[in-house]
């Protein structure tokens, strides 16, 4: 399986609730960043957070890494009809000297208005 | 603005039939790269360029070629391609390492090889 692996595939939630995703990756790294797609668009970057770093916050979003689970979760508060679009994670291996990013699969995240 | 461009945005071909999807970022960016998006598969990069002259493999390069000449394009090169090719295209660049740096994404080239 892939380096990041998004989880769940899937979420459907209700305008102002919170939305989670989570991303598991095998091997060690140095950062992680996410990514949003909006449906068929390019990849947009929303934060990146580094292996040194527990917890980053932007706007309304939370991300948390947990090097020791191999694990990171994005957060978004008060969720908007306009964040539906596809969530990515994206893992650097130290192994690939920084050269190389890793994309997981992805969550859909629907939320209704 | 400072953007990634890619053409063309859709492309119907045939099997065989050389095509070329080009690349230009007007961000002074070291760092390139291509990825195809493919439904249950995520994105994979398929070749990655630190500088001008500079390329490397990703995860699949079957089949594929690019060049680096200048600083801001990276054409992707499908010398014969074939149906297994047909997926969502995206190019991306970022200041220098991806470690370090984001990465802008193009808007996409739908490619379909009949």
């Amino acid at each position: 399986s892939q380096q990041g692996e998004e989880d769940p595939q899937a979420l459907s939630i209700q305008e102002g609730e919170n939305a989670t995703m989570n991303c598991s990756y095998k091997t060690s790294i140095n950062n992680l960043q996410w990514y949003r797609q909006n449906s068929g668009r390019g990849l947009v970057h929303l934060i990146l957070i580094r292996s040194n770093e527990r917890e980053k916050h932007s706007g309304r979003l939370r991300v948390t890494l947990d090097t020791s689970k191999k694990s990171s979760s994005l957060l978004i508060t008060a969720s908007r009809a306009a964040d539906t679009a596809s969530y990515f994670c994206a893992t650097d291996a130290r192994e690939t000297s920084g050269s190389r990013l890793t994309f997981g699969e992805g969550t859909q995240l629907t939320v209704n208005p | 603005e400072a953007q990634v461009t890619q053409n063309p945005r859709y492309l119907i071909t045939v099997t065989g039939k050389k095509l070329t999807v080009t690349c230009s970022q007007n961000m002074n960016h070291e760092y390139m790269s291509w990825y195809r998006q493919d439904p249950g598969l995520g994105l994979r990069q398929i070749y990655y360029s630190m500088n001008v002259e500079v390329t490397d493999k990703g995860d699949v390069p079957e089949g594929y070629k690019v060049s680096r000449k200048e600083k801001r394009n990276f054409p992707l090169i499908l010398e014969s391609p074939s149906p297994n090719q047909t997926s969502l295209y995206f190019c991306a660049s970022s200041l220098s390492l991806p470690r370090y740096n984001e990465q802008f994404f193009g808007p996409g080239t739908r490619l379909t090889v009949l």
